[in-house]
């Protein structure tokens, strides 16, 4: 079975702290992706990445950065968090388009991040 | 950029009734992908339809695809309590770059027993 690991299921940080989220997938995934999810505005893309070190900004990039020095793990930094990122952050990896079963995206259990 | 809107926001049903929610959504897609959501988790892929495909069956799902209408439905049977859960859409787009899902914002299914 696929897995995808986030960090934390729960973080609580202080406004202007540097918050880091790390997912993790073993399924030999091409592709990551960092979602945040908010009541009535469902599933929005902040960055995807499609291999080691290369990064793509998605819907929402402002104010986050990623990072994926290994296949395996993408990481979502939030440089300065402030109070409207308290959202739900998911994570989530698939198979490069042209491989079989490449289009379903496999999702890890979330983090529910809540800025003070 | 939103794609996918589903219909309706929210649905209460009785166990052993049959549920269905739509989707539209607004460009040519690849393909059009279904949800679900238990609460406070991650989403869970459900079934994949392809352009080319009308309609796909898989155990008491059953999904339609209308391309000219830029539609999709998702019908569960025989519902049960353990069918309680939010609902996505997704699509595919032609041309989308490596394989990005835009999702729509959810259908809230409550099964009561």
């Amino acid at each position: 079975d696929v897995k995808v690991t986030q960090s934390s299921r729960y973080l609580v940080k202080r406004t202007g702290e540097k918050v880091f989220l790390e997912c993790v997938q073993d399924m030999d995934h091409e592709n990551m992706f960092w979602y945040r999810q908010d009541p009535g505005l469902g599933l929005r893309l902040i960055y995807f990445s499609y291999d080691v070190k290369m990064k793509e900004k998605g819907d929402i990039p402002e104010g986050y950065s990623v990072s994926r020095e290994k296949k395996e793990r993408f990481s979502l930094i939030l440089e300065s968090a402030s109070t409207n990122q308290t959202s739900m952050y998911l994570c989530a990896s698939s198979f490069h388009p042209g491989r079989p079963s490449s289009y379903e995206q496999y999702f890890g259990p979330g983090t529910r991040l809540t800025v003070t | 950029s939103q794609q996918g809107e589903e219909d309706p926001q929210a649905l209460s049903i009785q166990e052993g009734e049959n549920a269905t929610m739509n989707c539209s959504y607004k460009t040519s897609i690849n393909n059009l992908q279904w949800y679900r959501q238990n609460s406070g988790r991650g989403l869970v892929h459900l079934i994949l339809i392809r352009s080319n495909e009308r309609e796909k069956h898989s155990g008491r799902l059953r999904v339609t695809l209308d391309t000219s209408k830029k539609s999709s439905s998702l019908l569960i049977t025989a519902s049960r309590a353990a069918d309680t859960a939010s609902y996505f859409c997704a699509t595919m787009n032609y041309g989308g770059s490596q394989g990005n899902l835009i999702f729509g914002k959810g259908t809230k299914l409550s099964v009561k027993p």
